[in-house]
């Protein structure tokens, strides 16, 4: 495992249509965290997990974004009835809570970038 | 509201040459500060991790600097090369999970 993954990397879809998209954290990773980034902007928090438990969920997640961890492992964040302003990288990030500074270092997969035309 | 805010917003430099980034915030409580380099295109990757107690810490050509009395941290970067064309982007802490990302610095660094 040399990584957090994501899938897929580019997805371009029409206004209306529901996406979703996979990630998969480093090994023995049980944070699991989505954020969406939009051109020159930095991540937006959208929503953790500590295993398969969803702790927090940020106000940008509205009602068409739901997203789960059913067995503590990968996750997946659905967008339904996609919109043009859905068009963004979709970050996932892991991390493994220590104590000390590496607390909550994050390692990031490499995105999907979602296009809705 | 929790803030981290980062200047420049875009920087060109020559290569070879160094560069410093800021970055200030009014994230509280605060548990570390962490730079990342973000390619285009691609995710963040950490470059320095520094807790409140830590002034420096360097990773090769890159040094950062925290002075958690002001809220300010700086990444320098020295002689740098193309492959730094990237955008830095500065997070602040709480623990447990809570970070606060700024909007990135974008570098290019021309021949």
């Amino acid at each position: 495992d040399t990584g957090v993954s994501q899938d897929p990397r580019h997805k371009i879809t029409k206004r209306g249509q529901n996406v979703t998209f996979r990630c998969d954290p480093i090994s023995e990773h049980n944070r699991l965290y989505w954020y969406r980034q939009t051109l020159g902007q930095g991540p937006e928090f959208l929503t953790y997990f500590q295993n398969e438990a969803q702790l927090e969920k940020s106000r940008l997640l509205s009602d068409r974004f739901s997203a789960e961890r059913p067995k503590g492992s990968f996750s997946t964040l659905e967008i339904q009835r996609t919109e043009q302003g859905d068009s963004a990288m979709y970050l996932c990030a892991s991390s493994f809570p220590t104590s000390g500074i590496s607390y909550n270092e994050q390692f990031f997969g490499p995105g999907t970038r979602l296009t809705v035309l | 509201k929790n803030q981290v805010e980062q200047s420049p917003q875009s920087l060109i430099i020559l290569e070879g040459k160094n560069c410093t980034l800021q970055c200030n915030y009014t994230v509280s409580p605060f548990s570390n500060l962490r730079w990342y380099k973000q390619d285009t295109g691609r995710g963040p990757v950490s470059l320095t991790i520094m807790t409140f107690s830590e002034n420096t810490k360097s990773n090769g050509r890159y040094t950062a600097t925290l002075d958690a009395d002001t809220k300010q941290s700086s990444l320098h970067i020295t002689a740098s090369q193309l492959s730094d064309s990237a955008s830095y982007i500065c997070v602040v802490s709480e623990g447990a999970g809570k970070s606060t990302f700024g909007d990135g610095t974008t570098l290019t660094v021309k021949p």
